[in-house]
């Protein structure tokens, strides 16, 4: 059980263009979604925190018109980078999270972002 | 400011052998979680093990386990018999409350390696 899905797990896109990253909850209702970014040999670096429903909680430094998070549903969230560019090239990972007071965080196999 | 040190950018032990991951945090908080997550090559987030602190017993999974001191704000993961599979990244994190939401901090990792 605790299967979270992302897709796609691999793109590759031109500057300028947007792109979006599906976080899916397979078998549980995710009432908390978290999104990542992970650079090359570094750990993970929370972006924003989503609960179903409600608007996205973007931490320090994270700009919210450039990563729009949507958390439209219990089992899923999205990320979109617009107007992407060489420097958002990164791992992003998502997570989901049963309940407000969850007690374990269940991660997404990850997407890698290339902008050309 | 709750933060999660790990001292040792890189381990290697002996297949069969045992190794202990350190991790260290700093808190103000009474009630909490602590996890150890995996990150092998693939990128995928596995949890190993989750400790509360309000028990005081160590937490164990099969052949890993950890040495919980409350006190010392130490957190360390010791892996018994170790195997090629457990070769990874491993990343302390600690559950944080942030006005009523929780979030995980991350250690910077250890890379483990595992000499057959």
């Amino acid at each position: 059980g605790a299967v979270v899905s992302q897709h796609p797990s691999r793109v590759i896109c031109k500057s300028g263009t947007s792109v979006k990253i599906e976080c899916r909850s397979l078998d549980f209702q995710a009432t908390t979604m978290f999104w990542y970014r992970q650079f090359p040999k570094q750990s993970l670096m929370l972006m924003a925190t989503s609960n179903e429903g409600s608007k996205a909680t973007y931490e320090q430094g994270v700009e919210k018109d450039k990563f729009l998070i949507n958390h439209a549903s219990l089992t899923l969230s999205t990320l979109t980078v617009t107007s992407a560019h060489p420097e958002d090239s990164s791992f992003y990972i998502c997570s989901a999270a049963p309940g407000l007071a969850w007690k374990t965080q269940y991660f997404g196999p990850g997407t890698r972002l290339l902008v050309l | 400011a709750q933060t999660v040190t790990q001292s040792q950018p890189e381990m290697s032990v002996q297949e069969a052998e045992t190794v202990t991951l350190s991790c260290t945090y700093d808190t103000s908080e009474s009630d909490y979680y602590l996890f150890w997550y995996k990150q092998p090559p693939s990128r995928q987030m596995i949890l190993v093990i989750r400790q509360e602190a309000y028990k005081q017993q160590n937490a164990t999974e099969n052949r890993f386990s950890v040495n919980f001191q409350k006190a010392a704000k130490s957190f360390s993961l010791k892996i018994s018999d170790s195997q090629l599979g457990d070769a990874a990244m491993y990343f302390c994190a600690y559950r944080r409350s942030v006005q009523g939401a929780q979030k995980l901090v991350f250690g910077q990792g250890t890379r483990l390696t595992i000499n057959p």
